[in-house]
């Protein structure tokens, strides 16, 4: 079964310094990696979706990388500001195109004023 | 679009009680999922559906929990009879199959007492 794995599980950065966020899987064979952003209380909202055939997806501030042959991937965040608080997750759709996805625990991010 | 929908949002009951979460899908969607997302186990696939129809029903814990989609635009997620440990956010999400990139609705927070 695959297993999802982030690093670190909290973080805490001042103002606008860059971070990465890790995200480590067992299974290789996926289709794609997608990541989100998910406030307290609240639902999950996607930030980048990678094919596994993709190296990396940019988004404004965010920039996602995939390495499928070592099940990592990470997402960077440049120039933090407090509204990016949040808990990220990343999660993997298996190879067989069957669009189920396995969360990683996630990373709660808080970025101080 | 008014994105993924969920109703109710809080749902308070007693144990033995039957539960009823309702979804409804981004029109155009035809991939439909029910997640959970607890503290300990984090976010676990339920069940999802392609075209109306379950594909994978291996994350739905015990046969107290069933789901349906009668048609493109409505889903529900039954649990008969409810118990504490039942006690989670629930999500629906829905994407277009060949797109895979997967949209949530707020979630439903069911406590079970």
């Amino acid at each position: 079964k695959q297993e999802v794995t982030q690093i670190p599980a909290a973080l805490s950065v001042p103002e606008g310094e860059n971070l990465v966020l890790n995200c480590s899987f067992t299974d290789s064979a996926i289709y794609n990696l997608q990541w989100f952003r998910q406030d307290p209380g609240k639902g999950l909202t996607s930030l980048l979706l990678i094919q596994s055939s993709q190296r990396e997806q940019t988004s404004g501030r965010l920039n996602a990388s995939l390495d499928k042959s070592s099940g990592r991937s990470t997402l960077y965040i440049a120039a933090s500001q407090p509204g990016d608080s949040a808990t990220y997750l990343c999660a993997v759709s298996p190879q067989t195109g069957a669009n189920n996805l396995f969360f990683g625990t996630g990373t709660r991010l808080t970025v101080i004023p | 679009d008014a994105g993924v929908i969920q109703s109710p949002r809080h749902e308070v009951t007693e144990m033995g009680q039957e539960v009823t979460l309702r979804c409804k899908p981004i029109s155009g969607h035809n991939s439909l999922f029910w997640y959970r997302q607890t503290m300990m186990r984090g976010l676990e696939l339920l069940i999802y559906f392609n075209n109306n129809v379950p594909i994978d029903d291996s994350g739905m814990p015990e046969d107290r929990f069933s789901a349906k989609m009668p048609n493109a635009s409505f889903s529900t997620l039954k649990i008969q009879p409810s118990e504490p440990r039942d006690s989670a956010v629930y999500f629906c999400a829905s994407s277009f199959h060949s797109d895979n990139e997967q949209f949530f609705g707020p979630g439903t927070r069911l406590t079970v007492l």
